[in-house]
């Protein structure tokens, strides 16, 4: 059973317009979330995070945005660049205090940018 | 990826051939992780330790084998290695809150 799911495969977004990706997720203890960023052949990236506490934090062109009634948050890049081309992943975790019980991720979701 | 190092970046094995993945890190954190990624899936955690001889399993252990002797290395051993363990392999460890800093990855071929 899917604890997080990311249900779109891929997306493909003009440069310059604004991408979204979502997340759903199922288990109610996660409160914390987290977005990574991924290139082929290579670790993923920390990208942006929110805690269940807040409904949206920013980071420059990255906002993502958390919904803890429908369990849904977005991650939202304003404007989107070629570079922001990658695989997109969503995780969760469900302790904000430090717990090191590893993250539970979606299947991911690849963002192509086109010119 | 600075700060996570794992070596091979590749490696083939045959079935039943046993391998140790390195995976070192110079940030001084206590929490490091083994994840894997199968074409299509996100990450699944294999084990994780909290610090220096504590280590716990996660998602998916079955078939790998860690150890935690320091805070820098976190090795991680196949013992018997099977087709199914065709994977990339990412170390990672835990900075503030939540956040997760993976190694560039070890590809594995078990054939």
């Amino acid at each position: 059973d899917q604890q997080v799911k990311q249900n779109s495969p891929s997306l493909s977004v003009q440069e310059g317009r604004i991408s979204i990706l979502n997340c759903d997720y199922t288990n109610s203890m996660f409160d914390y979330f987290l977005w990574y960023k991924k290139y082929p052949a290579e670790g993923p990236t920390f990208l942006i995070s929110i805690s269940s506490i807040k409904d949206k934090n920013e980071d420059g062109r990255f906002t993502v945005f958390l919904n803890k009634s429908a369990k849904h948050l977005s991650l939202h890049i304003v404007p989107s660049q070629p570079g922001d081309s990658a695989v997109y992943f969503c995780a969760a975790s469900p302790d904000s205090g430090g717990g090191a019980d590893g993250l539970t991720f979606g299947k991911g979701t690849h963002l192509i940018i086109q010119p | 990826n600075a700060g996570v190092t794992q070596t091979p970046k590749f490696q083939v094995l045959k079935t039943g051939q046993s391998m140790t993945l390195q995976c070192a890190q110079d940030m001084n954190h206590e929490y490091m992780s083994w994840y894997r990624q199968d074409p299509g899936m996100g990450l699944r955690l294999i084990h994780y330790s909290v610090g220096a001889g504590i280590t716990d399993q996660g998602e998916v252990p079955n078939g790998y084998n860690v150890s935690r002797s320091t805070t820098e290395d976190f090795p991680l051993r196949l013992l018997s290695a099977a087709p199914s363990q065709t994977s990339v392999y990412f170390c990672a460890v835990q900075g503030t809150q939540e956040t997760q800093y993976f190694g560039p990855g070890t590809r594995l071929l078990v054939l």
